[in-house]
C-alpha cells in the first residue's frame, strides 16, 4: 500500500519547455488535489478533481493544465515553464467532496525552471 | 477570497520549552484541519477539529478552536527535538469550497 506516488521527485526545465507532473493513489480516493509549496506562503491549491471525470481550478491554476485519467490517477502539466514556477509541487487525496476527510500527501516533485 | 494567516513565521525554542501557533481566518470556518511538514518531506495530517469551542489532545499537543470558529492554536508542550517541522493550519469557510492553508510555523528545537 504505497499511498500516494509522485514521480518524478526532482525535474530541471529550461524556460519554455513542457513536461507532466505523474501522481497515482491506491486508497481508492474519490478526490485528488495538486498543490505547490513556495518558502513563506504555504501550500496554494492548483487544481483539484473532486471525482472522476471532473476538474477545477483552484487558487493558482494560471501557466498549469490537469488530467483525471481515472480514479487512480491525476497529472499536472506545464505547457511552457517559466522561472515563476519554480516550486515544491505537491499531490494529495482524500476519500471524498466532504470537508472533513484528511488529505493524504505525495512526496513533492522538486521543480526548477531556469 | 478567504484567508487564514498564521503566526508566527517562525520559532525556535529550547528543548524543552512550550510552544505555540496561531491561526486566524476573517471569515467563520467550517472546521480546521492541522498538518506537520519535516524537512524535506510532505505535510503529514493531525488533527482536525470542527466544533465551538473543541480542544483536542495528542499526547503533548494540544488543539483548541475558537468559541467563534475563527481562530485555532496547537501548544506543544516540553518540546523534543523530534517536533522540528513545519506546522500548517487548514481551513474551510462557508463560502469556500477547499481548504485554504495558512503558511505555516516553522519550528525548531535546539538541543
Amino acid at each position: 500500500n504505497a499511498g500516494v506516488t509522485q514521480t518524478p521527485k526532482f525535474q530541471v526545465l529550461k524556460t519554455g519547455q513542457s513536461m507532466t507532473l505523474q501522481c497515482a493513489q491506491d486508497m481508492n480516493h474519490n478526490s485528488m488535489y495538486w498543490y505547490r509549496q513556495d518558502p513563506g506562503m504555504g501550500l496554494r491549491l492548483i487544481y483539484y478533481s473532486a471525482s472522476e471525470g471532473t476538474t477545477d481550478k483552484g487558487e493558482v491554476p494560471n501557466g498549469y493544465n490537469v488530467s483525471r485519467l481515472n480514479k487512480r490517477e491525476f497529472s499536472l502539466r506545464l505547457e511552457s515553464a517559466a522561472p515563476s514556477q519554480t516550486s515544491v509541487y505537491f499531490c494529495a487525496s482524500k476519500v471524498g467532496g466532504e470537508y472533513n476527510s484528511p488529505l493524504h500527501f505525495g512526496n513533492g516533485t522538486r521543480l526548477t525552471v531556469t | 477570497g478567504q484567508q487564514v494567516m498564521q503566526i508566527p513565521q517562525y520559532q525556535h525554542v529550547q528543548e524543552g520549552e512550550d510552544f505555540t501557533t496561531y491561526c486566524n481566518s476573517s471569515t467563520t470556518l467550517s472546521n480546521i484541519q492541522w498538518y506537520k511538514q519535516r524537512p524535506g518531506g510532505h505535510p503529514v495530517f493531525l488533527i482536525q477539529l470542527v466544533k465551538s469551542g473543541e480542544v483536542k489532545k495528542q499526547k503533548r499537543l494540544t488543539f483548541q478552536f475558537g468559541e467563534a470558529k475563527k481562530n485555532s492554536s496547537l501548544h506543544i508542550t516540553a518540546t523534543q527535538t523530534t517536533d522540528v517541522g513545519t506546522y500548517f493550519c487548514a481551513g474551510i469557510s462557508g463560502s469556500a469550497r477547499q481548504l485554504t492553508f495558512g503558511s505555516g510555523t516553522q519550528l525548531t528545537v535546539l538541543p
